[in-house]
């Protein structure tokens, strides 16, 4: 099992830019959440989906952020445009169950 | 709403030095409990859970208990390991109407010397 998979890694963008952060959950588990990090505000919950259907969004912080769930096997996470205050790590969670998550190693996410 | 609340770090202790991670929560119901760690450079993964008062979740030599009357989830480990650093974030599961979503605590960092 290869685990939630992100990309990318890391990502370095100028403001104004547009941002995609991907996702690849763990085949059957049908729900996915995006989570952000960091030292002010520690780990926030943007959205989740269960079974590729927004069910929380009320995390997106604001219009410029959006999230997309079109199959089972893939999500993406866009922010448009990209400010420095978005700086933080990213990451994806799947889950099988009720309440048991497994996370991403996130995206690095660095808006100069 | 639902929400729990963590001491907060650093926590720097000995190697085989006891550790205690407070946390207390807020909820309408009964909620499940958690514990999740986060080493260094990855994301979290699950450390222990309780879903309901007096369980005691365990793992890893880590255990916590479900206190309904104190609303508390305190996190204990009699010895602790250098390999235990990393930050420790308690969580709680409310119920939101078909789905749900864990609220996380802000985290605690643990850093253990030799």
């Amino acid at each position: 099992d290869a685990g939630v998979i992100q990309s990318p890694r890391h990502e370095v963008t100028e403001m104004g830019q547009e941002v995609t952060l991907r996702c690849k959950p763990i085949s059957g588990h049908n729900s996915l959440f995006w989570y952000r990090q960091t030292m002010m505000r520690g780990l926030e919950l943007l959205i989740y989906f269960n079974n590729n259907v927004p069910i929380d969004d009320s995390g997106m912080p604001e219009d410029r952020f959006s999230a997309k769930m079109p199959n089972a096997s893939f999500s993406t996470l866009k922010i448009q445009p990209s400010e420095p205050r978005d700086s933080a790590v990213y990451f994806c969670a799947s889950s099988p169950t009720v309440e048991k998550l497994f996370f991403g190693s996130g995206t690095q996410l660095s808006v100069l | 709403g639902d929400s729990v609340t963590q001491m907060e770090g650093p926590v720097t202790l000995s190697e085989e030095a006891f550790l205690t991670i407070n946390c207390t929560y807020t909820a309408t119901g009964y909620p499940s409990l958690f514990w999740y760690v986060q080493y260094p450079g990855e994301g979290l993964q699950l450390l222990l859970k309780a879903t309901k008062a007096d369980d005691k979740g365990s793992n890893k030599g880590f255990e916590a208990t479900y206190r309904k009357e104190t609303t508390s989830f305190h996190l204990e480990k009699g010895s602790v390991q250098v390999s235990d650093s990393a930050v420790y974030f308690c969580a709680l599961s409310p119920l939101k109407g078909s789905g749900y979503a864990l609220n996380f605590g802000k985290g605690t960092s643990l850093l253990v010397t030799p």
